[in-house]
């Protein structure tokens, strides 16, 4: 059974970078054909894709954040990673990773395992 | 960016009630669209990808159907533990945008 774990500072100051890392166990980062994305929830709002990464470090970022994210993966720790620059108080929320699969065609994915959610507040 | 609207945006329903709740693309994203539950406090969980597709361990009540801009998730009997909420994400084009939720509460 794959599971993800989120980690990092919860309280991050303004103007600063948000770092975050997802854990990957049950399962090795780099087999099959997966990409391994984060998504945020402000509280009380709905769901933002942020970006995704696939294990060769192939990424698709959301054009509202491009300029001040940074997804990246370590293969040997099976772990991905979030940086996120120039934070202010609108990045307040709850950050997910999640892992992208794609159906026996080949042709649609879906996030099917996601993290319990870590949340991080801008503040100084 | 792909704008996916969903309605109704809070639903009340009864054990046993069957409910529909609709998401709309701003442009044709074919079967790119994955539905997926949420209760407070927790991660969302995927319930049917590639529009219609079940995925696997999600109990059979739960269907979806559409393609092009219009889709629908169905529960034929709602549960005491279908009380969420709901979202669609279509993942056709960058960004994979979600649509704003459905709230479904108990009657």
């Amino acid at each position: 059974q794959v599971q993800l774990q989120e980690s990092g500072p919860g309280l991050v100051k303004p103007s600063q970078t948000l770092s975050l890392t997802c854990t990957v166990s049950g399962g090795s980062i780099s087999s099959g054909s997966y990409y391994w994305s984060w998504i945020r929830q402000p509280a009380g709002k709905g769901l933002e894709w942020i970006g995704r990464i696939y294990t060769s470090g192939s990424t698709n970022y959301n054009p509202s954040l491009k300029s001040r994210v940074t997804i990246s993966v370590d293969t040997s720790k099976n772990q991905f990673s979030l940086k996120l620059s120039s934070v202010t108080a609108a990045d307040t929320a709850v950050y997910y990773c999640a892992r992208e699969n794609y159906d026996s065609s080949g042709y649609y994915p879906a996030s099917d395992y996601w993290g319990q959610g870590t949340l991080v507040t801008v503040s100084s | 960016d792909i704008q996916l609207t969903q309605s109704p945006s809070f639903l009340s329903a009864s054990v046993g009630d069957r409910v529909t709740i609709t998401c709309r693309a701003s442009q044709g994203i074919s079967s790119y669209l994955a539905w997926y539950q949420q209760k407070p406090g927790k991660a969302p969980k995927l319930l049917i990808y590639a529009a219609s597709t079940l995925q696997s361990g999600v109990p059979s009540r739960f269907s979806g159907s559409g393609s092009g801009t219009e889709f629908t998730l169905t529960i034929s009997s709602l549960q005491p533990e279908d009380f969420a909420t709901y979202y669609c994400q279509q993942l056709n084009s960058y960004p994979f945008t979600f649509g704003p939720g459905t709230k479904v509460d108990i009657k």
